[in-house]
């Protein structure tokens, strides 16, 4: 059975600090994605991760695959309340079906 | 998230009632995904559609769950005789055909079973 798991489950910070998010495997994966989910709402995409250590930036988010295609980080600076929210990463090896990370839930104090 | 439309936002049924979720994918998009979110979990993949076709019910309780695309109007995940595990959030997501690279999810239907 393949498992993401992510880390650190929790995490509150102050605003303009930095942090980094982790999402781990054992299995290799094809394509990886990082979602953001706000309370009530349903996740939303951010990106997509293909190759083995691909880089994507998304303004203050950087989002790293990992060499081997089995792990993934997304590091945030200078973090800002609208950050807050609750962080998944999904993950095929190279169907429609995903699986996804029970989540970091980020909480970025004023 | 405004392209995949669900409905309800909530619904509270009684134990032993019927539960009916809709979704509306996003225009142009031909490729249906259910998935279940419970408290403090990730989401776990239920049932892949197209249209007048299931492809993929793998993830989708045996008895009772039932989830269907007819050619015109929304998909429709249907749970017969809900009971309290059954509460959660259901949330649906399309894609066009072909590769997926990420899904377009709707913000979810909250079900609550008392």
């Amino acid at each position: 059975t393949q498992l993401l798991e992510q880390s650190p489950q929790f995490l509150s910070i102050q605003e303009g600090e930095n942090l980094t998010v982790y999402c781990n495997s054992s299995s290799v994966f094809s394509s990886l994605q990082w979602y953001r989910q706000e309370p009530g709402e349903g996740p939303v995409l951010l990106v997509t991760v293909v190759t083995g250590g691909e880089v994507k930036k998304l303004k203050r988010l950087t989002f790293q695959f990992g060499d081997a295609r089995k792990d993934s980080s997304l590091h945030i600076t200078a973090a800002q309340p609208g950050d807050t929210g609750l962080y998944l990463c999904a993950a095929t090896s190279g169907t429609y079906k995903y699986i996804f990370g029970t989540g970091t839930r980020l909480k970025v104090l004023a | 998230n405004a392209g995949v439309m669900q409905n309800p936002r909530h619904l509270v049924r009684r134990r032993g009632q019927e539960a009916r979720l809709r979704c509306s994918p996003m225009k142009g998009h031909s490729h249906v995904y259910w998935y279940r979110q419970l408290p403090e979990e990730g989401l776990k993949f239920m049932v892949y559609l197209q249209k007048e076709n299931i492809i993929d019910e793998s993830g989708m309780p045996k008895e009772r769950f039932s989830a269907e695309f007819p050619k015109e109007g929304p998909s429709i995940l249907r749970i017969q005789q809900v009971v309290r595990g059954d509460s959660a959030a259901y949330f649906c997501a399309s894609s066009p055909p072909g590769r997926v690279d990420g899904y377009t999810f709707g913000s979810g239907t909250r079900l609550t079973v008392v």
